[in-house]
């Protein structure tokens, strides 16, 4: 089992871009990586999924860099409402349930 | 419409007690889950289920019971509830029984015993 470490909380500015980064140096070759995003009193949300190089969407960009021993979330000019906890998800294609392991996620607080 | 709903939001019970915490997803997925979240927020998962086949995290006690009448309905019962049960409980579903595929949470149940 891939274990994953994230910074415990990150402050940033509306309008700045953030960064959270993920390490998981025991990645296996099969395993993809996976954000998800969790506010208060809700259930966690899938962000963003990648396997190597870069991925992105509407909501984030994921960077991985070529020995795939982390994972940086970029969120572009985060706003108030982005303002949750990050989690770093680390698990391959076919494997049980028993294999999706959270880590204990980022607290990103975004200040006015 | 809610994909995954959860029912109660919110649940106190004595220790000893048994209860049951229903789940149902709306998006015809094949694998629902069970994910257990304490007070520091470390989200564990408990179980998971795929056409009829239950994988259980071996931590988990036996007092804790997941139950599918259906494929869009994994329900959690859990006997003999404990002070440590304490905890905000997800039901989760995705497509397949694969990490790749995106898991759908619910609101979560708040469980508190007393």
């Amino acid at each position: 089992l891939a274990k994953t470490t994230q910074p415990i909380s990150m402050d940033s500015y509306e309008g700045q871009e953030v960064n959270i980064t993920c390490s998981h140096n025991n990645i296996a070759t099969n395993d993809y990586i996976t954000w998800y995003q969790q506010f208060p009193s809700q259930g966690p949300r899938f962000i963003i999924q990648g396997y190597k190089t870069k991925v992105t969407n509407e909501v984030a960009s994921l960077f991985i860099p070529a020995d795939r021993k982390s994972s940086t979330l970029s969120l572009p000019r985060v706003s108030l409402s982005d303002t949750a906890v990050y989690y770093c998800l680390v698990g391959d294609r076919g494997a049980y349930g028993q294999n999706f392991v959270f880590g204990p996620g980022t607290r990103l607080s975004v200040l006015p | 419409d809610t994909a995954v709903s959860q029912t109660p939001k919110y649940l106190v019970t004595q220790m000893g007690n048994d209860k049951s915490i229903k789940c149902e997803q709306n998006l015809g997925h094949d694998t629902m889950y069970w994910y257990k979240q304490d007070s520091k927020k470390f989200l564990k998962i408990m179980f998971s289920y795929n056409n009829k086949e239950l994988i259980i995290n071996e931590t988990v006690p036996n007092r804790f019971s997941p139950k599918s009448p259906d494929k869009a309905h994994l329900n959690l019962h859990i006997n003999s509830l404990e002070l440590g049960d304490s905890a905000v409980y997800f039901c989760a579903s995705s497509q397949d029984l694969d990490s790749t595929d995106t898991q759908y949470f619910g609101p979560g149940t708040r469980l508190t015993v007393l």
